[in-house]
C-alpha cells in the first residue's frame, strides 16, 4: 500500500534560518504530492503540491520538488520566521479514482526569535 | 466561499453514549472526506464521497462507526456507543472535480470520550 515517511522532530531553529524537512514516499503509479501546515487547534491548510516528476510547488516561500527517482518529496525554506512555526504534513494522492489521501506523521516546527 | 466548516468544534461525552458530527463542504466541491487524527499521527482516511455515494470505507471504519451525505452537499458522521480510544480529531475535506486529489480540510471536530 502507500505509505509516507517524514524526518522525525521536533526541528527547533532560529529566525532566517535554513529549513528543510524531509519526506519520502512509497506508492504505485504516480501520486500528486502535497505539503500542508497545521497551527495549533486548527485544520490542515494546504500548502503547496506537486502533481508529476520534477515539478516544483511553491507557496509562501516554501518549496519542494517531487522527485521520482529517489521518491521524495522535501519542504525547504531559505529564510524562517517565528509565524512559521506550525507541524507540517507531507502526503500523497493517487492519480487514479481511489480518492484518499495519505499522510505521514507530522513535523512539529519551531522557531526562535 | 466560506471553506469546509465542521460542528460542532469540540464534544466531550461519556463512554457509551452516541455522537454526530456535522460537515459542510465548499460549495460545488462534489467530495467529501472523513479523516481521524490522534495526537501525534497524521490525519488516518475514514472514509469518502462522491455526491451522495459512499465509495469507500477504512477497515478502521467499525460497525460503530456511520457517515450519510443524504443530498449530495453536508455531511454527518455518527459515532455510537463511544469508547474511550474513539477520542480524536475528526476531520472532514472536499475536493472538486476538476482537481479531486487537492482536498481542502475544516477544522475539525475535537472528541473527549471520559
Amino acid at each position: 500500500g502507500n505509505s509516507v515517511t517524514q524526518m522525525e522532530g521536533p526541528v527547533t531553529l532560529s529566525e532566517e534560518a535554513f529549513l528543510t524537512i524531509n519526506c519520502t514516499y512509497t506508492a504505485t503509479g504516480y501520486p500528486s504530492l502535497f505539503w500542508y501546515v497545521q497551527y495549533p487547534g486548527e485544520g490542515l491548510q494546504l500548502l503547496l503540491k506537486a502533481t508529476k516528476a520534477d515539478d516544483k510547488g511553491s507557496n509562501k516561500g516554501f518549496e519542494a520538488t517531487y522527485r521520482k527517482e529517489t521518491t521524495s518529496f522535501h519542504l525547504e525554506k531559505g529564510s524562517v520566521q517565528v509565524s512559521d512555526s506550525a507541524v507540517y504534513f507531507c502526503a500523497l494522492s493517487p492519480n487514479t479514482n481511489a480518492g484518499k489521501s495519505t499522510f505521514g506523521d507530522g513535523t512539529t516546527l519551531t522557531v526562535k526569535p | 466561499d466560506t471553506g469546509v466548516s465542521q460542528d460542532p468544534r469540540h464534544k466531550i461525552t461519556k463512554r457509551g453514549q452516541n455522537v454526530t458530527f456535522r460537515c459542510d463542504p465548499i460549495s460545488e466541491h462534489n467530495r467529501l472526506y472523513w479523516y481521524r487524527q490522534t495526537l501525534g499521527q497524521g490525519p488516518e482516511f475514514l472514509t469518502y464521497f462522491q455526491n451522495e455515494a459512499q465509495l469507500e470505507k477504512s477497515r478502521l471504519l467499525s460497525d460503530r462507526f456511520s457517515a450519510e451525505r443524504p443530498k449530495g452537499s453536508f455531511s454527518t458522521l455518527e459515532i455510537q456507543r463511544t469508547e474511550q480510544g474513539d477520542s480524536a480529531m475528526y476531520l472532514c475535506a472536499s475536493s472538486f472535480t476538476r482537481d479531486q486529489e487537492t482536498q481542502y480540510f475544516g477544522p475539525g471536530t475535537r472528541l473527549l470520550v471520559l
